[in-house]
């Protein structure tokens, strides 16, 4: 049973710092990966999205990484900014049911000006 | 274009009531997935609709139910409510049955009392 686990829970840094967001899974026959940002009360936006074959992505000042037989995922946020300030979601999708999302528990991320 | 439309926002129902939430997916997605995320917890599949067909189902009780339309929009069905039913109810499409291409709604919010 594939399981997805983010580290840490919970990060407070100060505006400008870059910070690294960890997500591990359990099994390594993934379709892909997933990050998404969820605002409180709202629903999720995806931010990168990896395939299996895909080492990494970036978009601006994020980039993700996937390491597939370790199972882990990063994503690195540069020159963070309060506007970050949300949850950090990591989900993974398997080779047998591409359609169904697993997610982790996310990282609450608050950046201070 | 429109983005994934959920109704209604917020919801207070009684334990042992029935509730009928609904999602109206992005044009020219065909498929709807559900997912229920308890506070402080990331989402968990409950079904995927493709092309009025169900295509995965998660690990829910048979109250829970769904359908598609023929316009693609989807209804999700919980009777016998209980207290752990509270939750906020996520509504996704995409463009086919595959894991990529998510676009998320803005969420139910049900409160069971």
């Amino acid at each position: 049973k594939q399981e997805v686990t983010q580290i840490p829970a919970a990060l407070s840094v100060p505006e400008g710092e870059n910070l690294v967001l960890n997500c591990s899974f359990t099994d390594s026959a993934i379709y892909n990966l997933q990050w998404f940002r969820q605002d409180p009360g709202k629903g999720l936006t995806s931010l990168l999205l990896i395939q299996s074959s895909q080492r990494e992505q970036t978009s601006g000042r994020l980039n993700a990484s996937l390491d597939k037989s370790s199972g882990r995922s990063t994503l690195y946020i540069a020159a963070s900014q309060p506007g970050d300030s949300a949850t950090y979601l990591c989900a993974v999708s398997a080779m047998d049911s591409s359609y169904k999302l697993i997610f982790g528990s996310g990282t609450r991320l608050l950046v201070r000006p | 274009d429109a983005g994934v439309t959920q109704s209604p926002t917020h919801l207070i129902k009684t334990r042992g009531q029935q509730v009928t939430l609904r999602c109206s997916p992005i044009s020219g997605h065909k498929s709807v997935s559900w997912y229920q995320q308890v506070l402080g917890q990331g989402p968990q599949f409950i079904f995927q609709y493709y092309e009025k067909e169900e295509r995965g189902r998660g690990n829910f009780p048979d109250r829970f139910s769904a359908r598609q339309f023929p316009n693609y929009s989807s209804e999700l069905n919980v009777n016998a409510l209980l207290l752990g039913d509270s939750a906020l109810y996520l509504c996704a499409s995409s463009p086919d049955s595959g894991g990529y291409g998510y676009t998320f709604g803005s969420g139910t919010r049900l409160t069971v009392v």
